[in-house]
């Protein structure tokens, strides 16, 4: 069974930084293009960031260019995403997904004084 | 980067009546390795999306064949041939050239 489970999400003010981590099982991780997506509260869907299975190869959205960082560890099947310089325009449920239907339930970040 | 436009925003549909959604990109999603990278996803209320049509027409498994997607280039369509209770949530259309989801169709039952 295909499982992406999330972690690393919760409370930061303003311009301060959190790192979310995505654990897959059930699939062969190294094959698959990863990446972040984000929901704020109300919204529709965002892809934040996604990376290829080498780790060659990165993609980010321009709202978050220069401040986030998606890396992977294909020896542990895990997926990261440092965010620096946090906004509260960054609050949002942050899912780790594949291109091809994989999803985890999700981690809340909320950034807010 | 490649915007991804849905119409109609929303849709009430009785039951058992047929449903389209229309999704257009900015610009082709025919890669040039001969595959059109265009997915369809439903959002049902307090789940993550899940994946109903992949590359254009492909329905992902356990998908039943009341859902259907066709298209190419630029312009896009899900079909429900028969909408169901089931069915009702936001409806997005995905694109992986440079990864985006189009805005959203929220359907309802009438």
């Amino acid at each position: 069974e295909v499982q992406l489970l999330e972690s690393g999400g919760g409370l930061v003010q303003p311009g301060g930084s959190l790192r979310l981590s995505c654990t897959a099982s059930g699939f062969t991780f190294s094959t698959y293009v990863m990446g972040w997506v984000r929901q704020a509260p109300g919204k529709g869907l965002e892809w934040v960031s996604a990376i290829s299975g080498s780790g060659g190869t990165t993609y980010y959205a321009d709202s978050v260019k220069g401040r986030f960082t998606i890396s992977r560890d294909n020896s542990k099947n895990t997926l990261n995403l440092q965010m620096n310089n946090l906004r509260a325009e960054d609050t949002a449920l942050y899912y780790c997904a594949t291109y091809v239907g994989y999803w985890g339930q999700g981690t809340l970040v909320t950034v807010s004084s | 980067d490649i915007v991804m436009t849905q119409t109609p925003l929303s849709l009430s549909v009785t039951p058992g009546q047929p449903a389209s959604i229309s999704c257009k990109s900015s610009q082709s999603l025919l890669h040039s390795d001969g595959t059109t990278y265009l997915y369809w996803y439903l959002q049902k209320p307090g789940q993550p999306p899940q994946l109903l049509i992949h590359e254009v027409s492909n329905r992902f498994s356990g998908v039943p064949d009341r859902f259907s997607g066709s298209g190419s280039g630029t312009d896009f369509t899900l079909k429900i041939s028969r909408v169901e209770a089931g069915d009702v949530g936001v409806y997005y259309c995905m694109q992986t050239l440079l990864p985006a989801f189009g805005g959203g169709t929220k359907v309802e039952i009438k």
